[in-house]
């Protein structure tokens, strides 16, 4: 079955500090890909972060860098240096050999001043 | 990254009525759109894949005749919620892009009374 996971419906964190947020997937293609998406409360879905399932490197875009994990097939999103704008709803999704995504049901990450 | 706009951002209709949601891809052309639906602190769940010139393909579980998917030309789509009751009331999202980067609409909110 093909799904991704997020354990944490909520996180906090204290500003400027760094937070993880987990993400496990399971499927049977071979070529996949893996998103991270914010939504504020706004309700748009704001593009973080990407990895493919043959990028040998982590990828990484300003203070956002995902933990690939292969083997483990977990996909965590590392934000570092936390600021009161990152509060919002991170979703991790998985694109299919077919092109879908498939979200996970997403963290609520607060961070306090 | 690509724009993609939705229109419109929020309706209110009566039920039974019919609403019509329109997404387009401002600077690039999408021979595929994808159709989602979110439910208040709930994930997005894929409801139909929209192909440019041919028919949508939808999702288990998504009434084809209900959610009617028109993809006329290669920057717009468009969602006919057909009938509305209460219970489609909802946040839909469109997204279209590439096989590694999907850029989503912001989202129409519907309300059905």
């Amino acid at each position: 079955a093909q799904k991704i996971t997020q354990t944490q419906p909520g996180m906090f964190v204290q500003e400027k500090e760094a937070v993880t947020l987990d993400c496990t997937y399971d499927t049977s293609d071979q070529s996949y890909g893996l998103f991270w998406y914010k939504q504020p409360s706004s309700g748009e879905m704001i593009f973080l972060i990407y990895q493919g399932s043959y990028d040998e490197q982590n990828a990484t875009e300003g203070r956002y860098s995902l933990n690939f994990q292969k083997a483990r097939k977990s996909a965590n999103l590392v934000i570092s240096a936390s600021q009161l704008g990152d509060s919002a709803m991170y979703f991790c999704a998985m694109r299919r050999n077919t092109g879908k995504l498939i979200f996970g049901q997403g963290t609520t990450l607060q961070v306090k001043p | 990254g690509a724009v993609v706009s939705q229109h419109p951002s929020w309706v209110i209709c009566k039920s039974g009525t019919s609403v019509k949601i329109e997404c387009r891809s401002l600077d690039f052309q999408a021979t595929t759109m994808f159709w989602y639906r979110q439910f208040p602190k709930q994930s997005l769940m894929l409801m139909a894949t929209s192909n440019e010139g041919s028919k949508a393909t939808y999702e288990q579980g998504v009434e084809k005749d209900k959610f009617l998917i028109n993809h006329a030309s290669l920057t717009l789509s468009t969602l006919t919620v057909t009938s509305a009751h209460p219970e489609d009331s909802s946040f839909y999202i469109c997204s279209a892009g590439t096989f590694d980067e999907q850029f989503f609409g912001p989202g129409t909110r519907l309300t059905v009374l």
